[in-house]
């Protein structure tokens, strides 16, 4: 199964709502990212968390790591129709020897206007 | 503009024909990654390479080779594509410990 697994696997909220994703992960890691992607076409990055880091803002984005639950979640406050997207967490395993991004499976968010 | 680039976009080919995948970055990235994406499946890596000459498997690495001879370039090559190759791929750089930037996709189809 995947090292990082999204929930919930889709979200639809109305605009201006918050949205919460949560990430759920196996094994210790060096961050946690989380990305963002619309339909068919590249991930981008939105905000990374290291292991050390509890809590992390970025504009409208919020992310939390809690590393002894092995969890993290993504908050988007006041939400607009153009954060309709496909999110995804990463955890970060790269060691000495090694370049291991893993993704997961994703959370799809529709904002209705 | 800090990018990476892939060629083509879109893809459709027949079973057996052998095929190649650009990818290039102007960011002077370490690291460069081969994924493949598919309904239900997420983002699954292919194989990837810290650097010039050094390559390596992801987790699915079957039926797809790559070559780093220069820091910029990771070519994706399909010797003998199938029909389950079929797939979304997206490659990407990055330098070690940081976020990954990803190229545009490549949409392959084959037949």
């Amino acid at each position: 199964s995947q090292q990082g697994e999204e929930d919930p696997q889709a979200l639809s909220i109305q605009e201006g709502e918050n949205a919460t994703m949560n990430c759920s992960y196996k094994t210790s890691i060096n961050n946690l990212q989380w990305y963002r992607q619309n339909s068919g076409r590249g991930l981008v990055h939105l905000i990374l968390i290291r292991s050390n880091e509890r809590e992390k803002h970025s504009g409208r984005l919020r992310v939390t790591l809690d590393t002894s639950k092995k969890s993290s979640s993504l908050l988007i406050t006041a939400s607009r129709a153009a954060d309709t997207a496909s999110y995804f967490c990463a955890t970060d395993l790269s060691n000495f020897g090694n370049e291991k991004l893993t993704f997961g499976t994703g959370t799809r968010l529709t904002i209705i206007p | 503009e800090a990018q990476v680039t892939q060629n083509p976009r879109y893809l459709i080919t027949v079973t057996g024909k052998k095929l190649t995948v650009t990818c290039s970055q102007n960011m002077n990235h370490e690291y460069m990654s081969w994924y493949r994406q598919d309904p239900g499946l997420g983002l699954r890596q292919i194989y990837y390479s810290m650097n010039v000459e050094v390559t390596d498997k992801g987790d699915v690495p079957e039926g797809y080779k790559v070559s780093r001879k220069e820091k910029r370039n990771f070519p994706l090559i399909l010797e003998s594509p199938s029909p389950n190759q079929t797939s979304l791929y997206f490659c990407a750089s990055r330098r070690n410990g940081g976020e990954q930037y990803f190229g545009p996709g490549t949409r392959l189809t084959v037949t």
